[in-house]
């Protein structure tokens, strides 16, 4: 069964410190895994996306990292601002059985809080 | 504004009720996809329609349906609501039939609310 698994739950941290979000997958057989944030009440935002052949991916202060042979990714934040609390999903996609299909499998979200 | 146009923001209907979400995905875009985040929950994926054909069905209950029109326009109809259905329920909008990593677009979500 495919599944994603995100930690920490929740985090709380200090404004202009950094942090790391960790996701754990063990969707087969694996297209892309994309990492999202969601602010509350809002639709979430795509921040990156990788592919098997790619391990590291920066969008400003965002970094995303991908380890495809322990099937491992994470989001370092740098210099975490306010603006950065939300909700921060990891979504792997499977390649399907039939041409052009796909199953993709959410994690739970990692719920930052960035506080001054 | 993402593009992604879903209406309404918020709805509150009674237990037993059948109500309609509407989703406009963004200008070019053939693709849409349901979704159900329930509170604390992770974002649960219904269903996707392609230039008005069904793709691929996720975890939708028989008592939901959805279609997409010529204009690419999606309605997401709940029927026989019960309490646990209360949830946003997202829509988003991919250009291409076949997006595999989620590359897609969400709208703001219709907060729905069952008493």
């Amino acid at each position: 069964k495919n599944q994603v698994e995100q930690s920490p739950q929740s985090l709380i941290i200090l404004e202009g410190k950094n942090c790391t979000l960790q996701c754990n997958y063990t969707v087969s057989p694996f297209s892309n895994l994309r990492w999202y944030k969601q602010d509350t009440g809002r639709g979430p935002v795509s921040l990156t996306i990788m592919t098997f052949s790619e391990n590291t991916k920066s969008n400003g202060r965002y970094t995303a990292t991908l380890d495809a042979d322990t099937k491992q990714s994470s989001l370092h934040i740098t210099a975490s601002q306010l603006s950065d609390s939300a909700s921060y999903i990891c979504v792997v996609s499977a390649i399907g059985s039939g041409a052009g299909s796909y199953q993709l499998t959410f994690g739970k979200g990692t719920k930052l809080s960035v506080i001054p | 504004d993402s593009g992604v146009t879903q209406t309404p923001k918020h709805l509150i209907t009674a237990t037993g009720q059948r109500v309609t979400l509407r989703c406009s995905p963004r200008s070019g875009d053939l693709s849409v996809y349901w979704y159900q985040q329930s509170l604390d929950q992770g974002l649960q994926f219904l269903i996707h329609y392609y230039n008005g054909e069904e793709r691929a069905k996720g975890n939708i209950l028989e008592r939901f349906s959805a279609q997409q029109f010529p204009d690419l326009h999606s309605e997401l109809n709940l029927s026989s609501l019960e309490l646990g259905d209360s949830a946003l329920y997202f829509c988003a909008s991919s250009a291409s039939s076949s997006s595999g990593g989620g590359g897609y677009t969400f709208g703001s979500g219709t907060r729905l609310t069952v008493v």
